[in-house]
């Protein structure tokens, strides 16, 4: 267990729905990441929030969004779904690297299904 | 731009055999990080092992063990004696170091799955 939780664990849904996925990062990390897996596309970055800050993007569509709460807990939208947003979508944190750790502790996933 | 490439999309091995997963990568930044991740059928993705850019020490914990070359760019894993339990994706990863706080973001290979058989 990373520590890293996530909810829900599945997600099915259909066409031009919106969803909202949440993840809590292990406690005392303050950078939350979020990861796109898909057969296609591989682990992509997302995005990356540090103490309710966004610090990093990648290949995240204008569709999604996220944001990180004063309690750092991390939520990822994503709106007007299609086919394609079909993925298995990770949470992940970290601590501060100038404590001299950097590796990602990531979450079970949450696999959504769009229909 | 970081890029690693895991060119072995597949390997199957009989169990009690040695694997080495391959692991090449390409970055501009002199002081970076590696990562090898597991990824189980369960599909969790399991930390096994960082390197800092400035150690070139190769490492061992327990059946596995990692060879690091910058001359090569490569951050190979290998796996003595391998179990069926060790059937997996596995995901060589790279990070930049940043002087600011918050981490960094990954950049994954496609990964190779292993698949141990009896």
């Amino acid at each position: 267990d990373s520590g890293v939780t996530q909810t829900p664990k599945h997600l099915i849904t259909a066409t031009g729905q919106r969803v909202t996925l949440r993840c809590s990062p292990r406690s005392g990390d303050l950078s939350v990441y979020w990861y796109q897996q898909s057969l296609d596309q591989g682990l992509q970055f997302l995005i990356q929030y540090y103490n309710g800050e966004e610090r990093a993007k990648g290949n995240i569509l204008e569709r999604f969004s996220a944001q990180q709460f004063p309690d750092l807990h991390s939520e990822l939208n994503l709106s007007s779904l299609e086919l394609g947003d079909s993925a298995l979508y990770f949470c992940a944190s970290s601590a501060l690297p100038g404590q001299g750790r950097n590796e990602q502790f990531f979450g079970p996933g949450t696999r959504l299904t769009v229909l | 731009a970081q890029k690693v490439t895991q060119a072995q999309t597949e390997i199957s091995v009989v169990e009690k055999e040695d694997v080495t997963l391959d692991c090449v990568y390409e970055t501009r930044d002199t002081t970076y990080y590696l990562f090898w991740y597991k990824q189980p059928p369960s599909g969790e993705l399991v930390f096994l092992i960082r390197r800092n850019s400035f150690d070139e020490q190769n490492e061992i914990s327990g059946r596995y063990s990692w060879n690091f070359q910058k001359s090569t760019s490569s951050f190979n894993f290998t796996i003595t004696a391998s179990q069926v339990v060790d059937s997996a994706v596995y995901f060589c990863a790279l990070s930049e170091r940043k002087v600011t706080g918050g981490g960094n973001k990954l950049t994954f290979g496609t990964g190779t799955q292993l698949k141990v058989e009896l």
